[in-house]
């Protein structure tokens, strides 16, 4: 059962424009979610993250949005720029009762044009 | 500089030939896992380990076996290797119990069975 959903497989942005990366989740009990950039033949990089008792979190470009009541992560990059493409994967954990999991989306492919 | 380090980074195989994947990490971190990426599929955790001696399954764990002898080192063991674990690997390091901290991933390891 996939708790962490990608469901778009890729994303194409003018250089400058915003970028709207979206994950959906179907498990109440997790509590602290992640966002990680992905470049070919290298380990994803941790990018951003966000706990369940706030709703938005800002790292300079990068803002991750969290609606709990609708499930929903998204992460905002403005303005994007053609070193922003990779693929970007969001996960989640529910550490608060079991530290031991993170569960991964398929991810989304971002081409950032110049 | 704080890493994850695994070896080899590509690694070419026949079905049954034992192999073992090295990962070791320089952060003192006491939880440690592996992934397997598949296309579609995004991450998913094979083994993981709160802390030497202690280790436990993830969500796909058959056909491997992991140790935790020392803090710093998780090495993945294929005992009989087969196709269907053609696959790209990452290993993964994080703080403690109750820790909102991010995974630190290594590079990866291609692995394939013929």
């Amino acid at each position: 059962d996939q708790q962490v959903k990608q469901n778009s497989p890729s994303l194409s942005v003018q250089e400058g424009r915003i970028s709207i990366l979206n994950c959906d989740y179907t498990n109440s009990m997790f509590d602290y979610f992640l966002w990680y950039k992905k470049y070919p033949a290298e380990g994803p990089t941790f990018l951003i993250s966000i706990s369940s008792i706030k709703d938005k979190n800002e790292d300079g470009r990068f803002t991750v949005f969290l609606n709990k009541s609708a499930k929903h992560l998204s992460l905002h990059i403005v303005p994007s720029q053609p070193g922003d493409s990779a693929v970007y994967f969001c996960a989640a954990s529910a550490v608060g009762y079991n530290f031991n999991k993170f569960y991964f989306g398929s991810g989304t492919k971002l081409n950032v044009k110049p | 500089e704080a890493q994850v380090t695994q070896n080899p980074r590509y690694l070419i195989t026949v079905t049954g030939k034992k192999l073992t994947v090295t990962c070791s990490q320089n952060m003192n971190h006491e939880y440690m896992s592996w992934y397997r990426q598949d296309p579609g599929l995004g991450l998913r955790q094979i083994y993981y380990s709160m802390n030497v001696e202690v280790t436990d399954k993830g969500d796909v764990p058959e056909g491997y076996k992991v140790s935790r002898k020392e803090k710093r080192n998780f090495p993945l063991i294929l005992e009989s290797p087969s196709p269907n674990q053609t696959s790209l690997y990452f290993c993964a390091s994080r703080g403690g119990q109750g820790d909102y901290s991010p995974l630190h991933f290594g590079n990866g390891t291609r692995l394939t069975v013929t």
